[in-house]
């Protein structure tokens, strides 16, 4: 089956820091992935659409400034949490869709992101 | 992102019981999905159901759409404690999905 994966899969960083979290598609291509975060107890929220060799689209109240998305090929998408701050800590996944299949999203193992 | 409402919020059964789950969303949809979650753990695709299809069945789930009402139910029956997760439903607009809030299941032995 289609796999995805996201390093670090934990990452502990000082306050003002930047932090870099990969998303790549193991066995397939992926046109598009998307990024989403949860707090605890929480409900997936999708942060934005990102697609390759293009700008991402960010849902409305996700700043675009402070979380840097690129997705420089069919594998890999990279969210780029700036200038963290204890408000950020959150688990971030990510998601990809098959070319061949545009009903499924495959999703990442997570990302647990702890600011200090 | 407009999000779906689920209920219950938790669910507290025996093993052998059936669960009942629902999902309840506010626009127009292509298909919608359950997912599970267990504890700080990725989301594990359960079952996906078109927005033309009724009911769909997959071992022990059963999945139900009613587009007129907008709203969907997920059964699980004969549950075991390895049912014990966070389920949520998610709806498909446009190519993005939009989780509902979840229903946290506990199956105890």
């Amino acid at each position: 089956g289609a796999v995805v994966s996201q390093h670090p899969s934990r990452v502990i960083c000082k306050s003002g820091t930047s932090v870099k979290i990969e998303c790549r598609s193991l066995d397939f291509q992926a046109t598009t992935m998307f990024w989403y975060r949860q707090f605890p107890k929480q409900s997936l929220m999708l942060m934005a659409t990102s697609n390759e060799g293009s700008k991402a689209t960010y849902e409305q109240g996700v700043e675009k400034d402070k979380f840097l998305i690129n997705h420089a090929s069919l594998t890999l998408s990279t969210l780029t949490v700036t200038s963290a701050h204890p408000e950020d800590s959150s688990f971030y996944i990510c998601s990809a869709r098959s070319i061949g299949a545009a009903d499924t999203q495959y999703f990442g193992p997570g990302t647990r992101l702890t600011v200090l | 992102s407009q999000q779906g409402e689920e209920d219950p919020q938790a669910l507290s059964i025996q093993e052998g019981e059936n669960a009942t789950m629902n999902c309840s969303y506010k626009t127009s949809i292509n298909n919608l999905q359950w997912y599970r979650q267990n504890s700080g753990r990725g989301l594990v695709h359960l079952i996906l159901i078109r927005s033309n299809e009724r009911e769909k069945h997959s071992g022990r789930l059963r999945v139900t759409l009613d587009t007129s009402k907008k709203s969907s139910s997920l059964l699980i029956t004969a549950s075991r404690a390895a049912d014990t997760a966070s389920y949520f439903c998610a709806t498909d607009e446009g190519g993005k999905l939009i989780f509902g809030q979840g229903t946290e299941l506990s199956v105890k032995p």
